[in-house]
């Protein structure tokens, strides 16, 4: 499969815990994207790289997120002292030009 | 008011029918568009994308963008109950997508 690969896909953590979420993007593509979809709702931009260079990042991404993309290849997102708030489905996309694949996702759940 | 709006249904339509799907977008310097289709529990799926003004084919689906009322549709032609899921618009800002919250389309038999 030569899609945009994210694990793990399902995560439950207690309030308090720290998760992290990896991206495998499109071979080739340079370009990588975190986005935040709750239901209901479209997916909200949470931060963009370019190659390793993290570009962008959204008022969204507090703190209590860090994001990397080391040597420009996988991505992983950090959320430290989760909170409930932070229950979501967390998407990476990755694009070469303009036409930006998604993966399948990471559905966080905060109890 | 949202980037990108769009009304999120729920749209229900008989099989064999044309579904229109719309959204309308307020910032006119960003001028690429795209369609993405969501299953349950599922990652979007790029539909199709134009740029600009005019219409693009293919398939079943039409999109079109009309800069004039800053208006952007999809059409679906034939709709079959696979075609049952939310319709993603969004316009690309170059760095990211700006979303429509979706609209939940279901086709019965």
């Amino acid at each position: 499969d030569t899609g945009v690969s994210q694990n793990p896909r399902h995560k439950i953590t207690k309030r308090g815990q720290n998760v992290t979420f990896r991206c495998d993007p499109i071979s080739e593509h340079n370009r990588l994207y975190w986005y935040r979809q709750t239901l209901g709702q479209g997916p909200e931009f949470l931060t963009y790289f370019q190659n390793e260079a993290q570009l962008e990042k959204s008022r969204l991404l507090s703190d209590r997120f860090s994001a990397e993309r080391p040597k420009g290849s996988f991505s992983t997102l950090e959320i430290q002292r989760t909170e409930q708030g932070d229950s979501a489905m967390y998407l990476c996309a990755s694009s070469r030009t303009t036409e930006a694949f998604f993966g399948q996702g990471t559905r966080l759940t905060v109890v | 008011q949202k980037e990108v709006e769009q009304d999120p249904g729920p749209l229900s339509v008989p099989e064999g029918a044309i579904v229109s799907l719309n959204c309308t977008y307020s910032n006119s310097a960003f001028q690429y568009f795209m369609w993405y289709r969501q299953y349950s529990r599922k990652g979007p799926e790029l539909l199709m994308y134009t740029y600009s003004s005019g219409n693009k084919e293919d398939g079943r689906f039409t999109a079109q963008v009309d800069k004039s009322s800053k208006y952007i549709s999809l059409f679906i032609r034939d709709s079959q109950p696979s075609d049952s899921a939310t319709y993603l618009c969004a316009q690309d800002y170059t760095d990211k997508l700006i979303f429509g919250t979706g609209t939940r389309l279901q086709v019965f038999p």
